[in-house]
């Protein structure tokens, strides 16, 4: 069965700051799907970033990019010019292809601090 | 236009009562699943039915009874209703079968059982 760790329950920033959030999984797939999903006080679930396992190239969305390792089963988020807005709990997820479920890590409270 | 819709968004509710969880998505994706959230914020897949047929239980128990009455309606009944039921229920959709795939979540549904 795969898991996902997220190992920083909390972190905290000032705005404008590059924060990374860590995140590590274990599967013995070769193919599959990572996700970064941020959940704001609204509760909503919002994906922030994807990254398919076959592509090498790391995946970026503005302020968002990820530093994907695949020997070592790593899937950090970089956020750039971190912004109030940013608060919110972040899941790191894992999905196998074609899987009907991601496997959630348990989470990193990330607080933005003007 | 949202594009998958949870109702109620806040259920309260004594123990020993029915109560049920509707979810409608108008994406056109042919996955609907169950997602439980708890106090502690883990996120945890309950169900996930691909063209109306179940896929996916993780050993939910049997008070949990999901109904797909078609591709777009995935609807969650709990009976006798217990405390340790309290948590948030997230619906999700999204489209298999698909390099580009991404589950879309509803706003979620708070259940407290008092």
């Amino acid at each position: 069965a795969q898991t996902v760790t997220q190992s920083q329950p909390e972190m905290s920033v000032q705005e404008a700051e590059t924060v990374t959030l860590s995140c590590t999984y274990d599967t013995s797939e070769n193919n599959y799907y990572l996700f970064w999903y941020k959940q704001p006080p609204s509760r909503q679930m919002i994906l922030v970033i994807r990254q398919e396992a076959y592509k090498q190239q790391n995946a970026t969305e503005n302020r968002f990019s990820v530093n994907f390792q695949k020997a070592a089963k790593s899937f950090s988020l970089k956020i750039s010019d971190s912004q109030l807005g940013d608060t919110a709990m972040y899941f790191c997820a894992f999905m196998k292809h074609l899987a009907q479920k991601l496997v959630f890590g348990q989470g990193t409270r990330l607080t933005i601090n003007p | 236009d949202t594009a998958v819709s949870q109702t109620p968004k806040y259920l309260v509710t004594q123990m020993g009562n029915d109560k049920s969880i509707k979810c409608e998505q108008n994406l056109g994706h042919d996955t609907m699943y169950w997602y439980k959230q708890d106090s502690k914020k883990f996120l945890k897949i309950m169900f996930s039915y691909n063209n109306k047929e179940l896929i996916i239980n993780e050993t939910v128990p049997n008070r949990f009874s999901p109904k797909s009455p078609d591709k777009a309606h995935l609807n969650l009944h709990i009976n006798s209703l217990e405390l340790g039921d309290s948590a948030v229920y997230f619906c999700a959709s999204s489209q298999q079968r698909s390099w580009d795939t991404e589950a879309f979540f509803g706003q979620g549904t708070r259940l407290t059982v008092v």
